[in-house]
């Protein structure tokens, strides 16, 4: 089945900063590639995805970048600011009946004021 | 519009007690599903519901039942709650496939002694 490796773990940043998350995947067959963000006592919530057929997609500060031939995507947030801070978990999926999305172990991102 | 509710919020078991997760959906999803969120373990998914009868599991799904009689609804059952089933379970339901949207629900705590 698919495995998807997350880093760092914990990431902390000062306001202003730009943050990276990373992630591999091993499954050649995943084309989804959704980012969600968990906020303290919550539920994870969805704030970009990508899919396999095109390489970057943004919104606002936040751009995802999706390197299909060595199998990572990557999540990028400019200008942070404190209500970035969340645990951020990354996921794949392949676009077909049953498949079912898995999960990284997710970050915990931390801005500082 | 409600979107993804569970209920309890909090719950308290001793080791062999049965107990069942209330989830419901008002947004006439067809795909639902049950997590389980473990510290450094990320998202695990349980069981899955693709439709009103049809169920199949997921990457941990010993220890739990689940049903899905109806679209709103996909309770998740405890047959005999162990201190390894100590987690936090959230509820998650979609449009159509795992490659759209998952709408979670706030999530429930359960604590098995």
């Amino acid at each position: 089945g698919e495995n998807v490796e997350q880093h760092p773990s914990t990431l902390s940043v000062q306001e202003g900063d730009s943050a990276v998350i990373k992630c591999t995947y091993s499954d050649s067959a995943s084309n989804y590639f959704p980012w969600y963000k968990q906020e303290l006592g919550k539920g994870p919530q969805l704030i970009i995805d990508i899919r396999s057929n095109v390489g970057e997609k943004k919104d606002q500060r936040i751009a995802v970048t999706l390197n299909k031939t060595a199998k990572h995507f990557s999540l990028h947030i400019t200008e942070t600011q404190p209500e970035d801070s969340a645990v951020y978990f990354c996921a794949a999926s392949m676009d077909s009946g049953y498949s079912t999305l898995t999960f990284g172990k997710g970050t915990m991102l931390l801005v500082s004021p | 519009n409600a979107g993804v509710t569970q209920t309890p919020k909090f719950q308290v078991l001793k080791t062999g007690q049965s107990m069942t997760l209330q989830c419901a959906q008002d947004m006439n999803h067809e795909y639902m599903s049950w997590y389980r969120q473990d510290p450094g373990m990320g998202l695990r998914l349980i069981h899955y519901s693709v439709g009103a009868g049809i169920t199949d599991q997921g990457e941990v799904p010993n220890g739990y039942n689940v049903s899905r009689s109806t679209t709103e609804d996909f309770p998740l059952r405890l047959l005999s709650a162990a201190p390894s089933q100590t987690s936090v379970y959230f509820c998650a339901s979609s449009y159509g496939r795992q490659t759209y949207e998952q709408y979670f629900g706030p999530g429930t705590r359960l604590t098995v002694t």
